[in-house]
C-alpha cells in the first residue's frame, strides 16, 4: 500500500497522559499535514512541514501539542497532559510541493477519558 | 463567521434523484476549490477540484461563482453508494503552506 498510513489507529487514554502519534506520508510526498476533526465539524489545520521544516502551526497547537519530521520522512504528533477536549480524530495529509492535492491517511482516533 | 458555510443536512434522497450541495466561502482572494466525500469514520478523499468553468465527471458537476464566493456541487442519478459527507474545501489563500480549510459536511443519505 503506497498512501498515506498512521498508527496507531485508535488510541484511549487517561486525562493526563502523553500520547503519540506516527504518520508516514507518500514517498515523494515533500509536504507533510496534521488536521484534527471533532465529531460533526470538518477537519481543521494543526501544523505543516515541508521536508522536516515546521512551517506553520495553528493557534488551535497549544503548548501541550508537538510534531515533529526528522528526516524528512515519517512525523510524529506529541499530545502532552492530555485533556478531554483533545478527543477526537488526528488526519495526517500529504503532498508534493507543485500539487495541490492532499492525500489523507485513515486517522488516529484519540480517546481521553 | 466560518471560512466555508454548508448546510449540514441531512439531505434524504431516493435512488435515481437529483441533489445539489452549496457552500459559500469567505475569502475573496481564494484561489483554489475542492470538493471532498468522507465516509462514516474514515479519512476524506478527493472528490473533485472545482474550477470557474465548471467541471463534470461522470454525474457529478462541480460549478464555481467567484463574484458570489458559492461553490456547488450536483449529484445526479444518485446511488446509494454516494451516502457520505461531503466537504467543501477551499485552499488558504496565503499560498505558501497550501492549506486547507474546511466546511463543516453536508451528510447525504441516499434511500432505496
Amino acid at each position: 500500500d503506497t498512501g498515506v498510513s498512521q498508527d496507531p489507529r485508535h488510541k484511549i487514554t487517561k486525562r493526563g497522559q502523553n500520547v503519540t502519534f506516527r504518520c508516514d506520508p507518500i514517498s515523494e510526498h515533500n509536504r507533510l499535514y496534521w488536521y484534527r476533526q471533532t465529531l460533526g465539524q470538518g477537519p481543521e489545520f494543526l501544523t505543516y512541514f515541508q521536508n522536516e521544516a515546521q512551517l506553520e502551526k495553528s493557534r488551535l497547537l497549544s503548548d501541550r501539542f508537538s510534531a515533529e519530521r526528522p528526516k524528512g520522512s515519517f512525523s510524529t504528533l506529541e499530545i502532552q497532559r492530555t485533556e478531554q477536549g483533545d478527543s477526537a480524530m488526528y488526519l495526517c495529509a500529504s503532498s508534493l510541493v507543485t500539487g495541490e492535492t492532499q492525500y489523507f491517511g485513515p486517522g488516529t482516533r484519540l480517546l481521553v477519558l | 463567521r466560518k471560512e466555508v458555510e454548508q448546510d449540514p443536512g441531512p439531505f434524504n434522497v431516493p435512488e435515481g434523484a437529483t441533489v445539489a450541495f452549496n457552500c459559500t466561502y469567505s475569502n475573496s482572494a481564494s484561489q483554489s476549490f475542492f470538493w471532498y466525500r468522507q465516509d462514516c469514520r474514515k479519512e476524506p478523499k478527493l472528490l473533485m477540484s472545482v474550477y470557474s468553468s465548471g467541471n463534470e465527471d461522470g454525474r457529478f458537476t462541480a460549478q464555481l461563482n467567484r463574484a458570489s464566493q458559492y461553490i456547488s456541487l450536483l449529484i445526479r442519478d444518485s446511488k446509494l453508494s454516494d451516502s457520505a459527507t461531503y466537504l467543501c474545501v477551499v485552499r488558504d489563500y496565503g499560498g505558501a503552506t497550501n492549506k486547507l480549510i474546511f466546511g463543516t459536511g453536508t451528510l447525504l443519505a441516499v434511500q432505496p
